[in-house]
């Protein structure tokens, strides 16, 4: 069962423009919420974090949205740059467990 | 990802043989994750360990995989017998409290590739 879900596996979006990936999951148990982002032949590397008492959080480009009651979290990169070029991760944990759980990652692909 | 060393980035195996793989937390962490990813998933949790203990396997099939990360030296994924199936990328994470449950972040290496043929 997928507890933690990325329905978009890849999204194109104009160099400039908002750049705005969705996670969706469903164990209200978890706490924290976080982004990855990985490039190819290479390892996830942490982006941002929220905790689940926010609603918000924001670093620079980034800023992460979190909706308890739909269970629901989106990631939005504004303005969006050729590096942003990845795949995005959302990763979930809480409770007493400290396994990160994963989505299946959407590919963000900035057109120039 | 700097600071996490994992080896080898490539690993070719036949069916049948072992497959290690190596992985350096950064400097000062103590708490060691391993994870697979299959073509086109996510992530997915295999054991966590930290000096010398293994504090949750559940993520590792119980058979022919095994992990330990000694007092002195690397952490190793040994995986047994291999079989086509374990072809993937494993990726090691380290970090410095264990405290993934608050939100610790996870500092990943670059993966090892393990390709069975």
């Amino acid at each position: 069962d997928q507890q933690v879900k990325q329905n978009s596996p890849s999204l194109s979006v104009q160099e400039g423009r908002i750049s705005i990936l969705n996670c969706d999951y469903t164990n209200s148990m978890f706490d924290y919420f976080l982004w990855y982002k990985k490039y190819p032949a290479e390892g996830p590397t942490f982006l941002i974090s929220i905790s689940s008492i926010k609603d918000k959080n924001e670093d620079g480009r980034f800023t992460v949205f979190l909706n308890k009651s739909a269970k629901h979290l989106s990631l939005h990169i504004v303005p969006s740059q050729p590096g942003d070029s990845a795949v995005y991760f959302c990763a979930a944990s809480g409770g007493s467990n400290y396994q990160l759980i994963w989505g299946a990652g959407t590919k963000l692909i900035i057109k120039p | 990802n700097a600071g996490v060393m994992q080896n080898p980035r490539h690993l070719v195996r036949r069916r049948g043989q072992e497959a290690r793989l190596r992985c350096s937390p950064m400097k000062g962490h103590s708490h060691v994750y391993w994870y697979r990813q299959l073509p086109e998933e996510g992530l997915k949790f295999m054991v966590y360990l930290q000096k010398e203990n293994i504090i949750d396997e559940s993520g590792m099939p119980k058979e022919r995989f095994s992990a330990e990360f000694p007092k002195e030296g690397p952490s190793i994924l040994r995986i047994q017998q291999v079989v086509r199936g374990d072809s993937a990328a494993y990726f090691c994470a380290s970090s410095l409290t264990g405290q993934g449950a608050l939100g610790e972040t996870q500092y990943f290496g670059p993966g090892t590739r393990l390709l069975v043929l």
